[in-house]
């Protein structure tokens, strides 16, 4: 079945540090890739996503790219910030799902100023 | 606009009673999903609906688990009788579209606890 595999956290760093989540995934077809964020205490929220291999999603300085051939969408940003501390979620639907949406494990984030 | 709204926010319940969870989905939204995230299994899909239909109820973990939808503005997710493994976030989320890489909005979810 369809899986996606996140790097454990908890992950703090500085302010103005260079971030990386990794995400590896498992799926039929040719999945659809999304990273989802959750601030404290509010439900998950879009950041970006990618529908086929070589794709870049980008927002709010973070950018995913969908390598097909590392099964890979790993979640990058050049200066984090305080603000982004969250929860951050990789997630798929798979080319043979039908609207099930198969989430990591989560990804804790801290920065500190 | 409101975005999804769930009650209650925290429930603390004795093992044994019954617990309905409520989800009010944003207008004009025709697909509604409800999830459970434990620290253990993560966020899992437990029931989908389009229209009000139920799509897939593959996730819902057995049969004291039950959701409806009698129309396009209210959902309902019930356990009974509850249990202390039930005790996790259950998140609901809705979108619009039969996209399927269109965004989810979920609500704030709705903290239970079963003693």
């Amino acid at each position: 079945g369809d899986s996606v595999t996140q790097m454990e956290g908890p992950v703090t760093l500085s302010e103005e540090a260079f971030l990386t989540i990794n995400c590896t995934y498992t799926a039929t077809g040719y999945p659809s890739l999304f990273w989802y964020v959750q601030y404290p205490g509010e439900g998950l929220q879009l950041l970006l996503k990618a529908t086929k291999a070589d794709d870049k999603g980008s927002n709010k300085g973070f950018e995913a790219t969908y390598r097909k051939e590392t099964t890979s969408f790993h979640l990058e940003k050049g200066s984090v910030q305080v603000s982004d501390s969250a929860v951050y979620f990789c997630a798929l639907i798979s080319g043979g799902s039908n609207y099930k949406l198969t989430f990591g494990k989560g990804t804790l984030l801290t920065v500190n100023p | 606009d409101a975005g999804v709204i769930q009650s209650p926010r925290h429930e603390v319940t004795e093992m044994g009673q019954e617990v309905t969870l409520r989800c009010k989905p944003i207008s004009g939204h025709d697909y509604l999903f409800w999830y459970r995230q434990t620290m253990m299994r993560g966020l899992e899909l437990l029931i989908y609906f389009n229209n009000n239909v139920p799509i897939d109820d593959s996730g819902m973990p057995e049969d004291r688990f039950s959701a409806k939808m009698p129309n396009a503005s209210f959902s309902t997710l019930k356990i009974q009788p509850s249990e202390p493994r039930d005790s996790a976030v259950y998140f609901c989320a809705s979108k619009i579209g039969q996209e399927r890489t269109g965004e989810l909005f979920f609500g704030e979810g709705s903290r239970l606890t079963v003693l």
